[in-house]
Formats: C-alpha cells, sequence, structure tokens
C-alpha cells in the first residue's frame, strides 16, 4: 500500500527566509507526486506536480520540489517565502488513487 | 466557469441521522474522489470513482456510502454507523484514475453532528 510521510508538522517563519519541507513515500510501482496547497479559507490547488523527466520540478509562486528516487522524497522548497506563503501544504502520491501526507501548517511572520 | 461545487458548506445533524453531501463537476472527468480531512491526519480517502456506476472502497469506507449514476455527480452519505462523523469533507476530481493528472477540489463542506 502507497503512504506519504510529511516530516514537520508546524513550521514557523519570517519572510525572506528559505522554507524546505520534507516529504517521503512509500510506493513500489511508478509514481505521480504531487503538492496541493490549501490557503485560509479557500480550497486546496495544485503547487506542482512530477510524472517524469527531469525531477527538479517548478510550480507556482516560487516552488520547486526535487524528486530523488533512491531516498523516496519529493521535498518541496521555496527560497524566499513571503507572508501570502502561510498555509497548508500536503504532499500527495498517485496512482490509482491519490494518497495525501498529514500535512504541515506553515505560518510565516512579517 | 469549470469547477467542483459541494452543498452545503456548513451542514449540522443530530446524532443517529443519515445525511447526504453534494459534489457536481462540469470538467467532464471520469474521476472523482471523496475525502476526509481532519486536523493533524491529512486527507483520507472515503471512496473513489473511476466511471458512472463504479466505485471502490477507500481508506476508510466504513460508515460512508456513495453512488455515481451520472458523470457530473458523486453524493457521499454519512450515515448512523460513521462512528466520528464529524469532520471536514472534500470532493475532488480529475480527468481519470491511474493516469497522470492531478485532482482539482471542491470547497469542502464542514459537517458537524451534536
Amino acid at each position: 500500500a502507497q503512504s506519504v510521510s510529511q516530516h514537520n508538522h508546524h513550521v514557523i517563519l519570517s519572510e525572506a527566509a528559505s522554507l524546505e519541507l520534507g516529504c517521503n513515500y512509500s510506493y513500489g510501482g511508478t509514481v505521480n507526486l504531487f503538492w496541493y496547497v490549501q490557503y485560509p479559507g479557500q480550497h486546496l490547488q495544485l503547487l506542482l506536480k512530477y510524472f517524469s523527466g527531469d525531477p527538479l520540478v517548478k510550480g507556482i509562486k516560487g516552488f520547486e520540489a526535487e524528486f530523488i528516487k533512491s531516498k523516496f522524497s519529493f521535498n518541496l522548497r521555496k527560497p524566499s517565502v513571503q507572508w501570502s506563503d502561510t498555509a497548508e501544504y500536503f504532499c500527495a502520491v498517485g496512482d490509482y488513487k491519490l494518497s495525501f501526507g498529514a500535512g504541515t501548517t506553515v505560518t510565516v511572520r512579517a | 466557469d469549470g469547477g467542483i461545487t459541494q452543498s452545503p458548506k456548513y451542514l449540522f445533524r443530530k446524532e443517529g441521522q443519515n445525511v447526504t453531501l453534494s459534489c457536481e463537476q462540469n470538467l467532464n472527468h471520469d474521476a472523482m474522489y471523496w475525502y476526509r480531512q481532519d486536523p493533524g491526519q491529512g486527507l483520507r480517502l472515503i471512496y473513489y470513482s473511476q466511471i458512472v456506476n463504479d466505485f471502490q472502497k477507500g481508506d476508510i469506507a466504513e460508515g460512508y456510502s456513495v453512488s455515481r449514476e451520472k458523470k457530473e455527480s458523486f453524493p457521499l452519505t454519512v450515515t448512523s454507523a460513521q462512528k466520528n462523523p464529524t469532520a471536514f469533507y472534500l470532493c475532488a476530481s480529475s480527468i481519470a484514475v491511474g493516469e497522470d493528472t492531478e485532482a482539482f477540489f471542491g470547497q469542502g463542506t464542514r459537517l458537524t453532528v451534536v
């Protein structure tokens, strides 16, 4: 069975700081990997996705993620966060179904 | 506008009553999903459907039921057998299950059982 583990439950940082959120998955087949974001009061939306090809994928709002197959990881990064990045972030892995991690709440202080 | 509509946004029910949550999509997607979101547990899959008149149990299907009579609709019934029904419920759709595609989510329904 596939599973997704997110390393941090809550991250607090200041504006302009760098952000990295860890995600590890367990799945034996070809993986499709996603990061979703849920801003306060808004619906879940896709940040970025990896299906194949270049393991470094770029998404919206300056986010990127790197797929490291040997480590079963798909960590999310942003070099310089803004107050508007305050949200909950979910890593997900999908094949015949889409499985999510527990989520990481990111609070950016102005 | 294309998208997924969940209704109602907030729902209150008495313990022991069944309640049905609505999910409609106009994206012409084949696959639809229901998730339950609880603090600290992320999203857990309740049911999913790949095509009309077919659906599969997810990880936490006990106490829930679904139907898929139309492509655009995938209602979820929370039955009295669900021991802890108070939660935030999210519906999603994608072009198909098992392919390299993303899921699109509705705004969610917050169910409170008193």
